[in-house]
Protein backbone atom coordinates (compact mmCIF):
# COMPACT_ATOMS: atom_id res chain seq x y z
CA UNK A 1 0.00 0.00 0.00
CA UNK A 2 1.42 3.31 -0.53
CA UNK A 3 2.28 5.83 2.36
CA UNK A 4 0.03 8.84 2.16
CA UNK A 5 1.18 11.86 4.50
CA UNK A 6 -0.94 14.54 5.08
CA UNK A 7 -1.37 17.89 7.60
CA UNK A 8 -2.23 16.97 10.63
CA UNK A 9 -4.56 19.82 11.30
CA UNK A 10 -6.34 23.08 9.45
CA UNK A 11 -8.06 26.09 10.17
CA UNK A 12 -10.16 27.75 8.00
CA UNK A 13 -13.31 30.62 8.47
CA UNK A 14 -16.76 29.64 7.48
CA UNK A 15 -17.49 30.19 3.29
CA UNK A 16 -13.88 29.77 2.30
CA UNK A 17 -12.13 27.61 0.33
CA UNK A 18 -10.39 24.60 1.94
CA UNK A 19 -7.77 22.29 -0.02
CA UNK A 20 -6.34 19.36 1.72
CA UNK A 21 -2.74 17.90 -0.43
CA UNK A 22 -2.05 14.58 0.78
CA UNK A 23 1.61 12.79 -0.73
CA UNK A 24 1.64 9.41 -1.99
CA UNK A 25 4.90 9.45 -3.79
CA UNK A 26 5.20 5.66 -3.52
CA UNK A 27 1.80 5.37 -5.64
CA UNK A 28 1.71 2.33 -8.06
CA UNK A 29 0.40 2.38 -11.70
CA UNK A 30 -3.25 0.63 -10.38
CA UNK A 31 -3.95 2.49 -7.67
CA UNK A 32 -6.42 4.91 -6.85
CA UNK A 33 -6.83 8.04 -4.24
CA UNK A 34 -9.70 8.05 -2.04
CA UNK A 35 -10.67 10.55 0.26
CA UNK A 36 -12.96 10.20 3.42
CA UNK A 37 -14.48 12.29 5.64
CA UNK A 38 -15.49 11.33 9.63
CA UNK A 39 -17.37 13.23 12.21
CA UNK A 40 -17.07 13.05 15.78
CA UNK A 41 -19.03 10.28 16.74
CA UNK A 42 -19.77 8.78 13.43
CA UNK A 43 -17.90 6.13 11.27
CA UNK A 44 -16.08 7.39 8.25
CA UNK A 45 -18.07 8.26 5.23
CA UNK A 46 -16.27 8.01 1.57
CA UNK A 47 -16.12 11.91 -0.60
CA UNK A 48 -14.94 10.88 -3.77
CA UNK A 49 -12.21 8.54 -5.21
CA UNK A 50 -9.79 9.34 -8.55
CA UNK A 51 -7.02 8.19 -10.90
CA UNK A 52 -5.62 11.08 -12.39
CA UNK A 53 -6.60 14.73 -13.44
CA UNK A 54 -9.81 16.17 -12.01
CA UNK A 55 -12.71 14.40 -10.62
CA UNK A 56 -15.80 16.26 -9.17
CA UNK A 57 -19.05 15.25 -6.96
CA UNK A 58 -21.44 17.43 -5.09
CA UNK A 59 -19.31 17.38 -2.10
CA UNK A 60 -15.42 18.28 -3.40
CA UNK A 61 -13.38 18.23 -5.65
CA UNK A 62 -10.16 15.98 -6.04
CA UNK A 63 -7.19 16.84 -8.16
CA UNK A 64 -4.53 14.87 -9.38
CA UNK A 65 -1.50 15.80 -11.03
CA UNK A 66 -0.07 14.02 -13.80
CA UNK A 67 2.67 12.35 -11.90
CA UNK A 68 -0.17 11.20 -9.12
CA UNK A 69 2.81 11.55 -6.12
CA UNK A 70 -0.13 14.07 -4.92
CA UNK A 71 -3.49 14.74 -4.74
CA UNK A 72 -5.68 18.04 -3.03
CA UNK A 73 -9.15 17.63 -2.09
CA UNK A 74 -10.89 21.00 -2.33
CA UNK A 75 -13.96 22.10 -0.47
CA UNK A 76 -16.06 24.76 -1.96
CA UNK A 77 -16.91 27.53 0.84
CA UNK A 78 -16.97 25.29 4.10
CA UNK A 79 -19.56 25.79 6.39
CA UNK A 80 -19.31 24.43 10.57
CA UNK A 81 -20.66 21.50 9.33
CA UNK A 82 -17.46 20.44 7.77
CA UNK A 83 -15.49 20.26 10.68
CA UNK A 84 -13.99 16.92 10.35
CA UNK A 85 -11.18 14.60 9.90
CA UNK A 86 -10.39 14.00 6.82
CA UNK A 87 -8.57 10.73 5.44
CA UNK A 88 -6.83 10.50 2.21
CA UNK A 89 -6.07 6.32 1.19
CA UNK A 90 -4.41 5.21 -1.94
CA UNK A 91 -4.47 1.73 -3.26
CA UNK A 92 -5.81 -0.47 -5.83
CA UNK A 93 -9.47 0.08 -4.76
CA UNK A 94 -10.80 -1.87 -7.82
CA UNK A 95 -8.75 -4.97 -7.48
CA UNK A 96 -11.59 -5.59 -4.39
CA UNK A 97 -8.41 -7.48 -2.48
CA UNK A 98 -6.80 -3.86 -1.61
CA UNK A 99 -7.66 -3.15 2.38
CA UNK A 100 -8.94 0.76 3.68
CA UNK A 101 -6.32 1.28 5.67
CA UNK A 102 -6.48 4.57 7.01
CA UNK A 103 -4.19 7.47 8.83
CA UNK A 104 -3.96 10.12 10.52
CA UNK A 105 -6.04 12.32 8.86
CA UNK A 106 -6.05 16.03 8.47
CA UNK A 107 -8.70 17.24 11.43
CA UNK A 108 -10.33 20.50 9.92
CA UNK A 109 -11.93 23.08 12.07
CA UNK A 110 -14.01 25.83 10.64
CA UNK A 111 -14.55 28.69 12.81
CA UNK A 112 -17.67 31.19 12.24
CA UNK B 1 -33.07 1.31 6.26
CA UNK B 2 -29.56 1.24 7.77
CA UNK B 3 -27.16 0.08 5.28
CA UNK B 4 -24.71 -1.05 7.97
CA UNK B 5 -25.96 -1.81 11.26
CA UNK B 6 -23.74 -2.31 14.84
CA UNK B 7 -25.47 -3.80 18.04
CA UNK B 8 -24.61 -2.85 20.61
CA UNK B 9 -24.30 1.03 20.54
CA UNK B 10 -22.71 1.23 24.04
CA UNK B 11 -21.20 -1.41 25.93
CA UNK B 12 -19.44 -1.29 29.42
CA UNK B 13 -18.35 -4.58 30.72
CA UNK B 14 -15.80 -4.96 33.44
CA UNK B 15 -12.10 -7.35 33.34
CA UNK B 16 -12.59 -10.47 32.23
CA UNK B 17 -15.93 -10.77 30.88
CA UNK B 18 -16.00 -12.29 27.44
CA UNK B 19 -18.70 -9.73 24.75
CA UNK B 20 -19.66 -9.73 20.99
CA UNK B 21 -20.90 -6.81 19.12
CA UNK B 22 -22.76 -7.99 16.21
CA UNK B 23 -22.48 -6.19 12.51
CA UNK B 24 -25.23 -6.57 9.56
CA UNK B 25 -25.05 -5.24 6.33
CA UNK B 26 -27.90 -5.08 3.70
CA UNK B 27 -26.32 -3.73 0.97
CA UNK B 28 -25.00 -7.44 -0.49
CA UNK B 29 -21.20 -6.80 -0.50
CA UNK B 30 -18.42 -9.54 -0.02
CA UNK B 31 -16.08 -7.67 1.95
CA UNK B 32 -16.63 -6.29 5.55
CA UNK B 33 -14.00 -4.79 8.41
CA UNK B 34 -13.31 -4.67 11.66
CA UNK B 35 -11.91 -1.02 12.52
CA UNK B 36 -11.04 0.14 16.39
CA UNK B 37 -10.70 3.76 17.24
CA UNK B 38 -8.61 4.47 20.53
CA UNK B 39 -8.34 7.74 22.11
CA UNK B 40 -6.06 8.92 20.28
CA UNK B 41 -8.82 8.43 17.05
CA UNK B 42 -6.37 6.58 15.25
CA UNK B 43 -8.25 4.41 12.87
CA UNK B 44 -7.00 1.44 12.99
CA UNK B 45 -7.71 -2.19 10.66
CA UNK B 46 -8.26 -5.22 12.92
CA UNK B 47 -9.85 -7.72 10.38
CA UNK B 48 -11.43 -8.18 7.04
CA UNK B 49 -13.97 -10.99 5.48
CA UNK B 50 -14.05 -11.81 2.06
CA UNK B 51 -16.60 -14.29 0.93
CA UNK B 52 -16.05 -15.93 4.11
CA UNK B 53 -12.79 -15.58 3.88
CA UNK B 54 -10.33 -13.87 6.42
CA UNK B 55 -7.83 -11.63 3.93
CA UNK B 56 -5.87 -9.72 6.56
CA UNK B 57 -5.68 -10.24 10.14
CA UNK B 58 -3.43 -7.20 11.54
CA UNK B 59 -0.98 -7.88 14.63
CA UNK B 60 -4.52 -8.06 17.74
CA UNK B 61 -4.61 -9.98 20.19
CA UNK B 62 -6.28 -13.46 19.52
CA UNK B 63 -8.56 -12.66 22.71
CA UNK B 64 -10.55 -10.81 19.17
CA UNK B 65 -12.30 -13.22 16.97
CA UNK B 66 -13.98 -12.15 13.99
CA UNK B 67 -17.05 -14.74 13.08
CA UNK B 68 -18.81 -14.53 9.76
CA UNK B 69 -22.30 -17.03 10.15
CA UNK B 70 -23.28 -15.75 6.05
CA UNK B 71 -21.94 -13.12 3.86
CA UNK B 72 -24.28 -10.31 5.55
CA UNK B 73 -22.55 -10.43 8.71
CA UNK B 74 -19.71 -10.47 10.51
CA UNK B 75 -19.74 -10.28 14.54
CA UNK B 76 -16.50 -9.61 17.26
CA UNK B 77 -15.89 -11.78 19.98
CA UNK B 78 -13.80 -10.29 22.58
CA UNK B 79 -12.53 -12.69 25.19
CA UNK B 80 -10.77 -11.72 28.52
CA UNK B 81 -11.63 -8.01 28.16
CA UNK B 82 -8.81 -5.66 29.08
CA UNK B 83 -9.03 -1.86 30.24
CA UNK B 84 -6.72 -1.52 26.70
CA UNK B 85 -9.64 -2.73 24.77
CA UNK B 86 -11.74 0.91 25.53
CA UNK B 87 -12.49 2.34 22.05
CA UNK B 88 -15.33 2.78 19.46
CA UNK B 89 -15.28 -0.50 17.32
CA UNK B 90 -16.44 0.32 13.65
CA UNK B 91 -17.76 -2.34 10.76
CA UNK B 92 -17.76 -1.65 7.56
CA UNK B 93 -18.36 -3.31 4.16
CA UNK B 94 -17.41 -2.55 0.40
CA UNK B 95 -18.50 -4.72 -2.61
CA UNK B 96 -15.86 -6.87 -4.56
CA UNK B 97 -14.94 -3.64 -6.13
CA UNK B 98 -13.84 -0.97 -3.18
CA UNK B 99 -14.91 2.01 -5.09
CA UNK B 100 -16.92 3.15 -1.83
CA UNK B 101 -17.39 1.38 2.34
CA UNK B 102 -20.58 1.93 4.20
CA UNK B 103 -19.38 2.44 7.92
CA UNK B 104 -21.57 1.45 11.14
CA UNK B 105 -22.49 3.77 13.47
CA UNK B 106 -19.47 2.34 15.69
CA UNK B 107 -19.56 0.90 18.90
CA UNK B 108 -18.29 2.81 22.05
CA UNK B 109 -16.73 -0.09 24.44
CA UNK B 110 -15.70 0.69 27.66
CA UNK B 111 -13.81 -1.62 30.39
CA UNK B 112 -14.00 -1.21 33.90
Amino acid sequence: LAKTTQPISMDSYEGQEVNITCSHNNIATNDYITWYQQFPSQGPRFIIQGYKTKVTNEVASLFIPADRKSSTLSLPRVSLSDTAVYYCLVGDFLSGNTPLVFGKGTRLSVIA
Amino acid sequence: DTAVSQTPKYLVTQMGNDKSIKCEQNLGHDTMYWYKQDSKKFLKIMFSYNNKELIINETVPNRFSPKSPDKAHLNLHINSLELGDSAVYFCASSGTVNTEAFFGQGTRLTVV
